[in-house]
């Protein structure tokens, strides 16, 4: 398809199990973003991979949270030791460069710890 | 501490009148502002913006103003459409960065036919 992708779109696992969580950017994009949205709260940025400059990982909240992303385009958000607070949305974005405007966002997985 | 916040959590419209959504912030060093539109399981969509030197910004039925001395800004939605009930999001940024850009908790509109 055209837009952005993330899969799975559903994930249930135990605390302290490891989740890896997957996003296929627009092609051609060349950034990209990984967000939460935890029940009524807004978007939390997470990390931001801009082409081949370091990533921005100013957002992730715990050294248990990582993500990588591969040949400038798909992108790996892992969560080790899985808590029951990491129970949210996380969304994947992608755009052209930085522009905001052509900022766009998969349908999230939406992530239950038990 | 939520820096941008939108207080009501539901609005309904009925359909032709106006749809006003309201957000406020407290960071004074956002200068970028965007509303976005979300369909429930799908990701949000870019719907307009504002540059914090302009005070209004117009694209068709959506309309988007911005106070700064208020910290406020608002999305009118005129006439209001069916097909426009979606959870709205404001977001504001600094210097334009997605890496500051921060979200509200979102809107739910419903436009009743």
């Amino acid at each position: 398809g055209a837009g952005v992708s993330q899969s799975p779109s559903n994930k249930v696992t135990e605390k302290g199990k490891d989740v890896e969580l997957r996003c296929d950017p627009i092609s051609g994009h060349t950034a990209l973003y990984w967000y939460r949205q935890s029940l009524g709260q807004g978007l939390e940025f997470l990390i931001y991979f801009q082409g081949n400059s370091a990533p921005d990982k100013s957002g992730l909240p715990s050294d248990r949270f990582s993500a990588e992303r591969t040949g400038g385009s798909v992108s790996t958000l892992t969560i080790q030791r899985t808590q029951q607070e990491d129970s949210a949305v996380y969304l994947c974005a992608s755009s052209l460069g930085g522009d905001l405007k052509t900022q766009y966002f998969g349908p999230g997985t939406r992530l239950l710890v038990l | 501490d939520q820096q941008v916040k939108q207080n009501s959590p539901s609005l309904s419209v009925q359909e032709g009148r106006i749809s006003i959504l309201n957000c406020d912030y407290t960071n004074s060093m956002f200068d970028y502002f965007l509303w976005y539109k979300k369909y429930p399981a799908e990701g949000p969509t870019f719907l307009i913006s504002i540059s914090s030197i302009k005070d209004k910004n117009e694209d068709g039925r959506f309309t988007v103003f911005l106070n700064k001395s208020a910290k406020h800004l608002s999305l009118h939605i005129v006439p209001s459409q069916p097909g426009d009930s979606a959870v709205y999001f404001c977001a504001a940024s600094v210097y334009g960065s997605a890496r500051q850009l921060t979200f509200g908790s979102g809107t739910q509109l419903t436009v009743l036919p």
